[in-house]
């Protein structure tokens, strides 16, 4: 009931395109969904981050979906180019209490061709 | 956003010798800090919890006795890798949080460990 499901494990697109990500939990708990970018050698710094109180939540050109009911959410980068490309984690967390264990998703390693 | 750095940023030691690793908060207090062991291209799993003043709490499988946690005060946390071995050469991550209610963690820039 912990786990976060991310898919794809690996994702090349082609620069200007659209790059999407999905992620799935079972824990109806969690209540903070945030999106990670990692790139090589280096710690993973907060992209974007949605409450299931909102569908959507949109910064430049990063877009988190929120669907409850199904218990998903994705990540969709927007005219995606060649510095985005890096792993890309999606994350859940609960609790009332801020700074709560983080679970983390698979990884999505985007290649973007330019 | 708020900056945690870690050091050292790489470090080689030899088998059955310890290895500290800082954590800092350059500009926020953190009450909670998290330490994460990442291997190639794996997530990140989760190794400890531990807050200003109190003892760390461990994720099911790590031993705490091998992995030696403080967090002395609101800007800085310490890993020790105590009598390492090569299976404990990894990417250490540290993040801290600084207890407000907007629950994101700042991550460092991670410690890459290899024990020869």
């Amino acid at each position: 009931q912990q786990q976060v499901k991310q898919s794809p494990q690996s994702l090349i697109v082609q620069k200007g395109g659209i790059s999407i990500i999905n992620c799935a939990y079972e824990n109806t708990a969690f209540d903070y969904f945030p999106w990670y970018q990692q790139f090589p050698g280096k710690g993973p710094a907060l992209l974007i981050a949605i409450r299931p109180d909102v569908s959507e939540k949109k910064e430049g050109r990063f877009t988190i979906s929120f669907n409850k009911s199904a218990k998903q959410f994705s990540l969709h980068i927007m005219d995606s180019q060649p510095g985005d490309s890096a792993t890309y984690f999606c994350a859940a967390s609960y609790g009332r209490s801020s700074g709560d264990k983080l679970t983390f998703g698979t990884g999505t390693r985007l290649a973007v061709r330019p | 956003g708020a900056v945690v750095s870690q050091h050292p940023s790489w470090v080689i030691c030899k088998s059955g010798t310890s290895v500290k690793i800082e954590c800092r908060s350059l500009d926020f207090q953190a009450t909670t800090m998290f330490w994460y062991r990442q291997f190639p291209k794996q997530s990140l799993m989760l190794m400890a919890t531990s807050n200003e003043g109190s003892k760390a709490t461990y994720e099911q499988g790590v031993e705490k006795d091998k992995f030696l946690i403080n967090h002395a005060s609101l800007t800085l946390s310490t890993l020790t890798v105590t009598s390492a071995h090569p299976e404990d050469s990894s990417f250490y991550i540290c993040s801290g949080s600084s207890g407000d209610l907007s629950y994101e963690q700042y991550f460092g820039p991670g410690t890459r460990l290899t024990v020869t």
